[in-house]
């Protein structure tokens, strides 16, 4: 079956510090790829998307290259920031065969220092 | 408008209490979700409605009922809890079911005394 894993963390950063998350996946057909993130107390927020290969997802600083080769989604951002502080999930969805679930990764706590 | 919204916030209730709660979105999504999350756990699916229809049920204990009264509202009945049910209780939407992203709303704390 569709399974996600991702670096589990915590990581503690300084601010400015380089960020990388990697996350890998195993799917049979050609899934669609989020990363969300779960500020503290809050629900999940769509952080950015790739809907297939080579496709690149970003937003607010933060970047993901969907790599069918080596089926990986590794979250990057060049300077995190203390707001960056949260839980950040890879997941996938691979809507084929009628499926309509999303399978997340185990998460990966963040937390930036000033 | 990419807002979904959920009632209560916060939810305490005794175990043979009957309680609902509420997701509402009017992104003109036609799937909707509920999931469980424990702490520093992942969502965990429990139901998936689409066009209004019940579409997934992952074995959820029958003390767990969702509703979708129409398009925009999804609720969640809720009787005989157990402590063990205590969790963040998470509503989704897409805009259909299947590949396209799913937004969420903030959420439910939900213990059960």
């Amino acid at each position: 079956g569709n399974s996600v894993t991702q670096m589990e963390g915590p990581v503690t950063l300084s601010e400015e510090a380089f960020l990388t998350i990697n996350c890998t996946y195993t799917a049979t057909g050609y899934p669609s790829l989020f990363w969300y993130v779960q500020y503290p107390g809050e629900g999940l927020q769509l952080l950015l998307k790739a809907t297939k290969a080579d496709d690149k997802g970003s937003n607010k600083g933060f970047e993901a290259t969907y790599r069918k080769e080596t089926t990986s989604f590794h979250l990057e951002k060049g300077s995190v920031q203390v707001s960056d502080s949260a839980v950040y999930f890879c997941a996938l969805s691979d809507g084929g065969g009628g499926s309509e679930k999303l399978v997340f990764g185990k998460g990966m706590k963040l937390t930036v220092n000033p | 408008d990419t807002e979904v919204t959920q009632t209560p916030k916060h939810l305490v209730m005794g175990m043979t209490n009957k309680k609902s709660l509420k997701c509402e979105q009017h992104m003109g999504h036609r799937a909707m979700y509920w999931y469980k999350q424990k702490a520093k756990k992942p969502p965990e699916l429990m139901f998936v409605y689409s066009y209004e229809k019940l579409s997934i049920n992952e074995s959820v204990p029958s003390r767990f009922s969702p509703e979708c009264p129409n398009s925009s509202l999804l609720n969640l009945h809720l009787h005989a809890l157990q402590p063990e049910d205590s969790a963040l209780y998470l509503c989704a939407s897409s805009r259909l079911a299947g590949v396209h992203e799913q937004y969420f709303g903030p959420g439910t704390r939900l213990t059960v005394t």
